[in-house]
């Protein structure tokens, strides 16, 4: 079974750059696998940030950014914001339908 | 405004049923998939399943862990996906999410409604 891997937690400073990455327990994520990126805060439904690799969701700042580095796919914060604080999830296409969700990193701005 | 709402949770026992909504409006219902999404108290997300359009066959997937057990339908008339759910487990509890589909990814999320598995 494809496991889909996350950092559990990161840290950045405020104005700071973090970068999380999404990975698979076997093989490199590519862009076959539209790699999507979704922002959750405790008890709110999560966000749509990232689609296809790279695309921001209607709203989203430009201060958010999605990528492949290496064979993980990863989703920058440039000039990280207080608010930036909450959970951040990869989900992959595997095909046939099937997605799966990373196991969600939870980012502190301190 | 693109918006979705689920309804129908709640407490059922082990071995039970149940059926939970999404009634969706403002976006052309019928042309698009829908998702279902869930996540237990304290935890990650966890994919449920997806229903494609008519255009589509109505294809339907699902993740192996609700595979027999859990069914996803879908009215166009009302603008409302289902997700049945059968055999439940306490282990099912959670919020339950449906969410448009986007290039591959979720789009538009619902608030979420609660399923609680208890005896």
């Amino acid at each position: 079974q494809t496991v889909v891997t996350q950092e559990p937690s990161f840290s950045v400073s405020p104005g700071g750059t973090v970068t999380l990455t999404c990975g698979l327990s076997s093989g490199s994520v590519s862009t076959s696998y539209y790699p999507s990126w979704y922002q959750q805060t405790p008890g709110q439904a999560p966000r749509t940030l990232i689609y296809s690799t790279n695309t921001r969701s209607s709203g989203v700042p430009d201060r958010f950014s999605g990528s492949i580095l290496g064979n993980k796919a990863a989703l920058t914060i440039t000039g990280a914001q207080a608010d930036d604080e909450s959970d951040y999830y990869c989900v992959l296409y595997m095909g046939s339908g099937i997605r799966v969700f990373g196991g969600g990193t939870k980012l502190t701005v301190l | 405004e693109v918006q979705l709402v689920e309804s129908g949770g709640g407490l059922v026992q082990p071995g039970g049923s149940l059926k939970v909504s999404c009634a969706a409006s403002g976006f052309t219902f019928s042309g698009s998939a829908i998702h279902w999404v869930r996540q237990t108290s304290g935890k990650g997300l966890e994919w449920v399943g997806r229903i494609r359009s008519k255009a589509n066959n109505y294809a339907t997937a699902n993740a192996a862990s609700v595979n027999g057990r859990f069914t996803i339908s879908r009215d166009d008339s009302k603008n409302t996906a289902y997700l049945q759910m059968n055999s439940l487990k306490t282990e099912d509890t959670a919020v339950y999410y449906c969410a448009t589909d986007y290039y591959y990814a979720m789009g538009v999320w619902g608030q979420g409604t609660t399923v609680t598995v208890s005896s």
